[in-house]
């Protein structure tokens, strides 16, 4: 079956401009992780949905990052007024539960010039 | 929270060898664990995990360890070939909300 999948795969954009990031979980899968990965660096906590509950966003560095995930499927992750530090790769996993295990897609590569 | 430390950012072996790569995780309530392996330019993928109420489980040439009372967790390769070098990162969880990872060991096969 088909695994995660991110779109888009890269993305350049100037600083200041908004970006949406996709990502399409495994179906069946209740939980789904966003996770940002700078160069060489692990991954950093962002985001966490679960079902139909009140996502954890206890891992979003500020305000002008926000997920929303429609219909328990389809996640999308918006950053505001993109900063150059803001440039990494955001990785998204889902899971058939929470503590089970994560499931990641390829990564989307966003490039703040 | 949680700090969770690897021993070696890199490791090179011969191809052949064994590799161990380790985890040190600071949190006892931790109850369960997973190694990911991730190649370039790729996102992580799952390799073996490992649940609190064990010490020890088996894969395909790939053993975890898990010792709880010095909360140290290991990933034990057998005779490792080219294909297995990536990035390695061990990844823990006791809420079950947020997972914690490490900052990866890079693993380098010499042919």
């Amino acid at each position: 079956g088909a695994g995660v999948s991110q779109s888009p795969s890269n993305k350049v954009t100037e600083k200041g401009k908004d970006v949406e990031l996709r990502c399409d979980p495994i179906s069946g899968h209740t939980a789904l992780y966003w996770y940002r990965q700078s160069l060489g660096q692990g991954l950093e906590f962002l985001i966490y949905f679960q079902g139909n509950s009140a996502p954890d966003k206890s891992g979003l560095p500020s305000d002008r990052f926000s997920a929303e995930r429609t219909g328990g499927s389809v996640s999308t992750l918006t950053i505001q007024r993109t900063q150059q530090e803001d440039s990494a790769v955001y990785l998204c996993a889902s899971s058939f539960s929470s503590q089970e295990t994560q499931y990641f897609g390829p990564g989307t590569r966003l490039l703040v010039l | 929270g949680e700090s969770v430390g690897l021993h070696l950012p890199t490791l090179s072996v011969q191809e052949g060898d064994n590799s161990i790569i380790n985890c040190a995780y600071s949190n006892s309530a931790s109850d369960y664990f997973i190694w990911y392996k991730q190649e370039s330019g790729k996102g992580p993928q799952f390799i073996i995990d490992i649940r609190s109420n064990m010490d020890k489980r088996q894969g395909q040439r790939v053993t975890v360890l898990l010792n709880k009372t010095v909360k140290h967790l290991s990933l034990q390769i057998a005779a490792t070939q080219p294909g297995d070098s990536a990035v390695y990162f061990c990844a823990l969880t006791r809420t079950g909300n947020q997972f914690y990872f490490g900052t990866g060991t890079s693993l380098t096969v010499i042919p």
